[in-house]
């Protein structure tokens, strides 16, 4: 059984429009990830939580805003969607931020038309 | 900042032949190291993790030797298998409060017969 779920696996978006991204994660860990892959930049850090307050901010637009409403959620909302967003968000997690593995969840492919 | 360095694109291997794929790094600290593999349409999976007291990580008939008088941990295998087929990742994580990990760009590896 997957212990990190994301939803959708699969999404279809209209430019200009808003989706958000789900993640939850039942392996007890306290710091969550997000990162996204496209064939531009191969496996980009977004942003890192712990304890549900953010640790770091690698994303240059407001348009992606994290946000954690229990400590094993990490959702990811996106507005105004562009066409350069389509990617494979994959959420990860790890049991604390000192150098532990990350464990990747199955990913949520966004294209945007 | 921490940045890793690959070998880029696309490495192909006959079968029963060795495989060694290059990782170079850049960090402030003394960081860990970590290898990933992602076959295609999966998650990323941590394959080998470097030790903090010089041991030799091995998994799956894979090592990688942390060497910090190079900043190296290159990925070696002494016989390919189709199976090997797949994204690998070279991957850093400086510790502390806030360990995201900082990928390479990745090298394919395809393993034909």
């Amino acid at each position: 059984d997957p212990k990190i779920i994301q939803k959708p696996k699969y999404l279809v978006a209209v430019t200009g429009s808003e989706k958000i991204l789900i993640c939850e994660q039942y392996l007890g860990h306290n710091a969550m990830y997000w990162y996204r892959q496209s064939a531009k930049k191969p496996l980009e850090f977004m942003f890192s939580y712990s304890y549900q307050k953010l640790m770091d901010n690698q994303t240059a637009s407001s348009r992606f805003q994290p946000q954690s409403s229990k400590k094993n959620h990490l959702d990811l909302q996106i507005t105004a969607l562009k066409p350069d967003d389509s990617a494979t968000y994959f959420c990860a997690s790890s049991p604390d931020t000192s150098g532990n593995t990350l464990y990747f969840g199955e990913g949520s492919r966004l294209i945007v038309v | 900042g921490d940045s890793v360095t690959q070998t880029e694109g696309l490495v192909t291997l006959t079968e029963g032949l060795p495989v060694m794929l290059n990782c170079t790094y850049q960090s402030t600290y003394s960081p860990f190291l970590f290898w990933y593999v992602q076959h295609l349409n999966e998650a990323p999976k941590l394959l080998l993790k470097s030790f903090t007291d010089n041991k030799r990580p091995e998994h799956q008939g894979f090592h990688a030797t942390l060497h910090k008088s190079s900043s190296s941990f290159h990925l070696q295998k002494s016989s390919a298998q189709l199976s090997d087929s797949a994204l690998y990742y070279c991957a850093l994580s400086a510790g502390g409060s806030n360990a995201k990990l900082t990928f390479g760009k990745g090298t394919k590896l395809s393993v034909k017969s």
